[in-house]
């Protein structure tokens, strides 16, 4: 069974450019969670979603970012306008519907700008 | 709002020497509770969960957690460490059904086993 898959592993930016960033959940996945975690500190949340729908995001910035999980493909997590501060890892986790299900992760994208 | 603390940056242990890594949350609620690692490069792996039933809870490799409610504790424990498990751990809370299902992460631990 593929594990969570996220792509790319490495991304490089200028500033003032846009950042996008995959993640496919495991099979039979249909609950999606972004977190960034930056240099000496634990993960925080950005955004939870499900097929089509935007569940919370209430750890997402409110301009330049934006995420999205169409109904045929993977989710995307998009940066507009990078500046240095987004420099960090962003890791995607996936889980079954249930609520007592663990969320399983990729194994992130590590974002650097220039 | 919920919020987890990790109390110890970081941890250099001998092979065979015992771990106890501590983890305390702060939440309104009934909660979930994990560990996870993360080895050099790699992702992060579930070691172990609580839900609910016996608050002692066994996981992979050897690790163990016991969920003091009183106490709002959820510590790691290792018997004997071994030089593979040099790695960052960290521990992460989450609410019951009807709450918030993101994940709530501590800072981390960095263990590093010195052979």
């Amino acid at each position: 069974n593929a594990g969570v898959m996220q792509n790319p592993r490495h991304l490089v930016r200028r500033r003032g450019q846009e950042a996008r960033l995959r993640c496919s959940p495991m099979k039979g996945h249909s609950h999606v969670y972004w977190y960034r975690q930056l240099p000496e500190e634990g993960l925080k949340f950005m955004v939870y979603l499900q097929k089509e729908n935007i569940i919370d995001e209430s750890g997402m910035p409110k301009e330049r970012f934006s995420a999205e999980f169409p109904k045929e493909g993977p989710s995307i997590l998009r940066i507009q306008q990078v500046v240095r501060g987004d420099s960090a890892a962003y890791f995607c986790a996936s889980s079954r519907g249930q609520s007592n299900q663990p969320q399983h992760f990729g194994d992130g994208t590590r974002l650097s700008i220039l | 709002a919920q919020s987890v603390s990790q109390h110890n940056h970081h941890v250099i242990l001998s092979e065979a020497a015992s771990l106890e890594l501590g983890c305390n949350y702060s939440y309104g609620g009934t909660v979930n509770l994990f560990w996870y690692v993360q080895y050099p490069g790699q992702h992060l792996q579930l070691l172990l969960k609580y839900f609910s039933g016996d608050p002692l809870v066994k996981g992979i490799k050897g690790f163990e957690a016991e969920f003091i409610k009183s106490k709002f504790s959820f510590n790691l424990r290792k018997p004997s460490v071994q030089w593979s498990d040099t790695a960052e751990y960290f521990c992460a809370v989450n609410g019951r059904p009807g709450s918030a299902r993101q994940l709530t992460f501590g800072s981390g631990t960095q263990l590093t086993v010195l052979p």
